[in-house]
């Protein structure tokens, strides 16, 4: 079945920048999607397709996806971004939808 | 307002059953299409089925399937999750999602705590 690999841990400081990485074979060939899910609480689509935003979603957050990395891009981060972000697929191999084990963002 | 209220949830004891339901409102549920997905204490999300909008087309993750069974009742904006032979490792939060057109969960709701313990 199909994998996708995150870092369990991004540290970025307020008002930088930072990048969390999904790695999965061939994932350009993939739509790519991103959830923000903070402490007890659903998760929430942040990203989908690679790179769009669903409304209400900051431009702050972006994504970008090629070869064997995608990768959501959280400009100017501030405390409220501190959360666990998920990417996920589909999986057309097993009809199945696949998550990422989920990275968590620190603000320092 | 879009909304999915989970329900349903509780303690039971390993080998037993539970019904999970999702209530919907604000948009027109039948022509969408619905998944569970589960996270375990501490863990990461995890799949767990898919039903077509009709109800005909559903596929399971391989965890769970032969034991849980999903359908939907249109006229009642509803969808459900049938949990049997339920096991230690069932125990997690399970979220009913909308889908979005391109294969992802664009719509959550606040989750139904399943605890299978002795």
């Amino acid at each position: 079945s199909y994998v996708l690999t995150q870092p369990p841990s991004v540290s970025v400081a307020p008002g930088q920048t930072a990048r969390i990485a999904c790695e999965g074979n061939n994932i350009g060939s993939k739509s790519v999607h991103w959830y923000q899910q903070k402490p007890g609480q659903a998760p929430v689509l942040v990203v989908y397709d690679d790179s769009d935003r669903p409304s209400g979603i900051p431009e702050r957050f972006s994504g970008s996806n090629s070869g064997n990395t995608a990768t959501l891009t959280i400009s100017r981060v501030g405390a409220g971004d501190e959360a666990d972000y998920y990417c996920q697929v589909w999986d057309n191999t097993g009809d199945h939808y696949v998550f990422g084990d989920g990275t968590k963002v620190t603000v320092l | 307002e879009e909304q999915l209220v989970e329900s349903g949830g509780d303690l039971v004891e390993p080998g037993g059953s539970l019904r999970l339901s999702c209530s919907t409102s604000g948009f027109p549920f039948s022509t969408y299409e619905m998944n569970w997905v589960r996270q375990a204490p501490g863990k990461g999300l995890e799949w767990v089925s898919y039903i077509g909008i009709s109800g005909t087309t559903i596929r399971y993750a391989d965890s769970v399937k032969g034991r849980f069974t999903i359908s939907r009742d249109n006229a009642k904006n509803s969808l459900y999750l049938q949990m049997n032979s339920l096991r230690v490792e069932d125990t997690a939060v399970y979220y009913c999602a909308r889908e979005g057109g391109s294969l992802n969960f664009e719509l959550w709701g606040q989750g139904a705590l399943v605890t299978v313990s002795s």
